[in-house]
């Protein structure tokens, strides 16, 4: 079964630090670009960038460049998401999921997603 | 960057009723690179429709895309109470850039 499994849910303060994974199977990961998607509460889906784990290339959304790093380590099948000092405003859920060429590049398998409250 | 509007935001139905949803893009982008999302509460999203008109694995045919240019259309042709969710669409392009809509939420009447 194709799947990409989520760590789970955080919960930290503003200013510290944060990388949650994205695990996929089923499937070679390194074929797949794997993308990154915010929706924070009660809210709509907020594309944030995307990784190609064959060779790392990386591109982002305007709106998250210098917010967040997505890396990935390819002997492991996992995509992260990462922040260097969070923010309130950073308090929502998070999903991977993979794009696929053959669906026209449609996102079609999607993690389960990782909830992150940031709360002093 | 290209901006996916669409309309209504919500939309109030009956089961056995037809769903007509809108997708309007700030300029033209190409059929192939549209793609439609399903999303039920507490769930990922569901990829629904891909390729502006083709049905992703599992999706029933009462489900159907159309639209060229910067006018797009999901079409639930007799509404199931399972297909109440909110829908977004989404557009791809050559940079690998991805943006959706806000969303429309369609609820029972």
């Amino acid at each position: 079964e194709v799947q990409l499994v989520q760590s789970g849910a955080e919960v930290k303060k503003p200013g510290e630090s944060l990388k949650i994974s994205c695990k996929g199977s089923g499937y070679t990961f390194t074929n797949y670009w794997i993308g990154w998607v915010r929706q924070m509460p009660g809210k709509g889906l907020e594309w944030m960038g995307i990784i190609y784990p064959g060779d790392s290339d990386t591109r982002y959304s305007p709106s998250f460049q210098g917010q967040v790093i997505i890396s990935a380590d390819k002997s492991i099948s996992t995509a992260y998401l990462q922040w260097s000092s969070l923010k309130a405003s950073d308090t929502a859920m998070y999903y991977c999921a993979r794009r696929n060429q053959e669906v026209f590049n449609g996102m079609d398998v999607w993690g389960q997603g990782t909830t992150v409250t940031v709360s002093s | 960057e290209i901006v996916l509007t669409q309309s209504p935001g919500t939309l109030s139905l009956s089961p056995g009723d037809r769903a007509t949803l809108s997708c309007k893009t700030s300029q033209s982008v190409t059929s192939a690179y549209l793609a439609w999302y399903q999303q039920k509460p507490g769930q990922a999203p569901r990829l629904v429709i891909y390729g502006g008109t083709s049905r992703a694995t599992g999706i029933p045919d009462r489900f159907s895309g159309s639209g060229s240019g910067t006018d797009f259309t999901l079409t639930i042709s007799r509404l199931e109470p399972e297909d109440f969710a909110v829908y977004y669409c989404q557009q791809f392009d050559s940079s690998l850039m991805y943006t959706f809509g806000q969303g429309t939420k369609l609820e029972i009447k």
